[in-house]
């Protein structure tokens, strides 16, 4: 069974960092893409970043380039999420999802999210 | 970015009823087009990959068809645990970008 479980959200002040993880397991995790997805508090979903199944190329959304940084640990089948220069507006749910077997974009399982909050 | 347009942004609907929502791409993305189901406080789920692909343990009550640019996710007697927001996603390019949502309420 497919699990992918978040962590590391929390209140963070404007300028702020943060790391997110998202432990994976149920599948081999280097064989897929994975990606970050957030959602705004009662607004819809936004792609933030994400990693191919190779580890070795990333993407990332315009509105966090430059801020945001996606790893993996393949070693322990976790992603990451270094979030740096933090600002109102990244609040949010943040989710981790699987890519579909041979469909980088296509998004066939969630994790549960961690709430980011950044206020001060 | 391709851009994408759902519609409406919430209905009204009874069970048993057929919903229908739309989306539109601001250009072709061939059939690269997701349904995502979400019901309040939980992820998103993936329901239809592909335009018209049903994702394992979905009910047949859902379809989805379309091409090219306009694409419509189909549900047919519309039961209790269907009052959810509904959102569609092209996978053509990157970045993937979702539409605004459908929120499906019950009157």
């Amino acid at each position: 069974e497919v699990q992918l479980l978040e962590s590391g959200g929390g209140l963070v002040q404007p300028g702020g960092s943060l790391r997110l993880s998202c432990a994976a397991s149920g599948f081999t995790f280097g064989n897929y893409a994975i990606h970050w997805v957030r959602q705004a508090p009662g607004k819809g979903l936004e792609w933030v970043s994400g990693l191919n199944g190779g580890g070795y190329l990333t993407n990332y959304a315009d509105s966090v380039k430059g801020r945001f940084t996606i790893s993996s640990d393949n070693s322990k089948n976790t992603l990451y999420l270094h979030m740096n220069s933090l600002r109102a507006e990244d609040t949010a749910i943040y989710y981790c999802a699987k890519a579909a077997r041979y469909q980088d974009l296509e998004f066939d399982f969630w994790g549960q999210g961690t709430l980011v909050t950044v206020s001060s | 970015d391709i851009q994408m347009t759902q519609s409406p942004s919430s209905l009204s609907a009874s069970v048993g009823d057929r919903v229908t929502i739309t989306c539109r791409a601001s250009q072709t993305i061939n059939s690269y087009l997701n349904w995502y189901q979400q019901k309040p406080g939980k992820a998103p789920n993936l329901l239809i990959y592909a335009t018209s692909n049903l994702q394992s343990g979905v009910p047949s009550r859902f379809s989805g068809s379309g091409s090219g640019t306009d694409f419509t996710l189909t549900i047919i007697n519309l039961q209790p645990e269907d009052f959810a927001t509904y959102y569609c996603q092209q996978s053509y390019s990157t970045p993937p970008t979702f539409g605004g949502g459908t929120k499906v309420e019950i009157k």
